[in-house]
């Protein structure tokens, strides 16, 4: 079974530029996650989506972060514009049940770095 | 919200020894909680998790047990091997009204000494 896909892996950007990174969960597979990981810290949820639909965008600096999941399968996170304190690794997870965040399987992150 | 507080921050250890991380969380309605490795260069790979109603949960080298009282669980591993190394994330699950989100702590690094 092919595991959570994300692209870029490494992204270096100016401040106040925009950047996007891509997502394509394991199929079948209803909720999908994006997470920021700081450096030295644990991953911190920005969203949350179930099918196509947002569960949870609390966390999400929205003025300047977006993100959609177009179809219910993959998702892209925008951010617009960047900012030094962006620099973070990007993970996108997803689970099976839809019924809370259980067993979340993450791929490989996007190494973003902003100057 | 829930608050999870991870201990030790780093860990060191000679092949073949044991080693133990101990997470605490705030959240009394917390009912499930996962145990995730990240290597260097990946993302966090789930290891083990165990629900409210079990006590402890063991998996070959590695276990996992819960104090719901004390509102505290720790990953035991044993015959530690230079694989092992890695960063070990605990996490908790926290029910927001009908939203449930998980919440990780900072993380161990862990490093066994061949």
């Amino acid at each position: 079974e092919a595991g959570v896909a994300q692209s870029p892996r490494y992204k270096i950007i100016e401040k106040r530029q925009s950047v996007a990174f891509w997502c394509n969960p394991i199929s079948g597979h209803a909720t999908l996650y994006w997470y920021q990981q700081i450096l030295g810290q644990g991953p911190k949820l920005l969203i949350q989506f179930q099918n196509n639909g947002v569960v949870d965008d609390s966390q999400l600096p929205k003025d300047r972060f977006s993100a959609e999941r177009l179809k219910g399968v993959d998702s892209t996170l925008k951010i617009q514009p960047a900012k030094l304190e962006d620099s973070a690794v990007y993970l996108c997870a997803s689970s099976l049940t839809d019924r809370g965040p259980y067993e979340q399987y993450f791929g490989p992150g996007t190494r973003l770095t902003v100057t | 919200g829930e608050n999870v507080e991870q201990h030790p921050s780093t860990l060191s250890v000679q092949e073949g020894d044991s080693a133990v991380i101990k997470c605490t969380y705030s959240d009394s309605a917390s009912n499930y909680f996962p145990w995730y490795k990240q290597e260097l260069g990946k993302g966090p790979q789930l290891i083990i998790d165990i629900r409210s109603n079990v006590g402890e949960k063991k998996d070959q080298r590695i276990a996992v047990t819960l104090n719901k009282t004390a509102k505290h669980f720790s990953l035991h591993i044993t015959e530690t091997q230079p694989e092992d190394s890695a960063v070990y994330f605990c996490a908790a699950i926290w029910s927001g009204g009908s939203n449930y989100k998980l919440t990780f702590g900072k993380g161990t690094l862990l490093t066994v000494n061949p």
